[in-house]
């Protein structure tokens, strides 16, 4: 069975910048697992932030970015705002099926 | 604007089958590249990614819990269905659905709530 791997948590002061991690058991992500990421803030529906490893929506903000780093996919947010506080999921394409990782409490402190 | 909103019962028994319908506007199902898809999260828990269908009815599952789910459109009422048997207690959770095309899954269903309990 696929497993996805986030970092459990991330502490971040405001206006510093925090880089979030996406790795897959089965080896390298390339841009070929299409990777996206979401926000989820308690009691809400999530947020499409990114997809495809670094294209983002109209109403993503500019702080947020997404690449490929050292095998993994990454979510770099610069410059946090106390809003930011949130879950984060990646979400990884296998040949058509997607798979979640288990999701990065972002703690702004 | 495209909205997505889901429905189905709130409160299903062990061993018993659910189906939960997802009623779409603002796309078409039969436009080319164009997919719906359904998601779920325990409560707690992290997202869980279930199915997707296809405009050209191409159909993917989750290969740990395929055997379980069938995921159906249809087109003229726009609306997409997914059908899980046997539920368990562990199936408890907030059953979402997202409109999927090329900038991913880019809109989503405020989510509907299942319990699974006898």
């Amino acid at each position: 069975q696929t497993v996805v791997t986030q970092e459990p948590s991330l502490t971040v002061s405001p206006g510093g910048t925090v880089t979030l991690t996406c790795s897959s058991s089965t080896g390298p992500i390339t841009s070929g697992y299409y990777p996206n990421w979401f926000q989820q803030k308690p009691g809400q529906e999530p947020r499409p932030l990114i997809y495809d490893t670094s294209d983002k929506y109209s109403w993503t903000p500019s702080r947020f970015s997404g690449s490929l780093l050292g095998g993994k996919a990454a979510l770099i947010l610069s410059g946090v705002q106390p809003e930011d506080e949130a879950e984060y999921y990646c979400l990884l394409s296998y040949g058509g099926s997607w798979v979640f990782g288990g999701g990065t409490k972002l703690t702004v402190l | 604007q495209i909205t997505l909103k889901e429905s189905g019962p709130t409160l299903v028994k062990p061993t018993q089958t659910l189906t939960l319908t997802c009623t779409f506007s603002g796309f078409s199902l039969s436009s080319s590249g164009v997919g719906v898809g359904w998601i779920r999260q325990p409560p707690g828990k992290a997202l869980e990614w279930l199915a997707l269908i296809y405009w050209d009815d191409d159909k993917r599952y989750s290969p740990s819990l395929k055997s379980r789910f069938t995921i159906t459109k249809d087109t003229s009422k726009n609306q997409v269905v997914l059908t899980m048997t046997n539920m368990d207690p562990v199936d408890t959770a907030t059953y979402y659905c997202v409109h999927r095309a090329e900038a991913g899954m880019d809109v989503w269903g405020q989510g509907t709530t299942v319990t699974v309990s006898s």
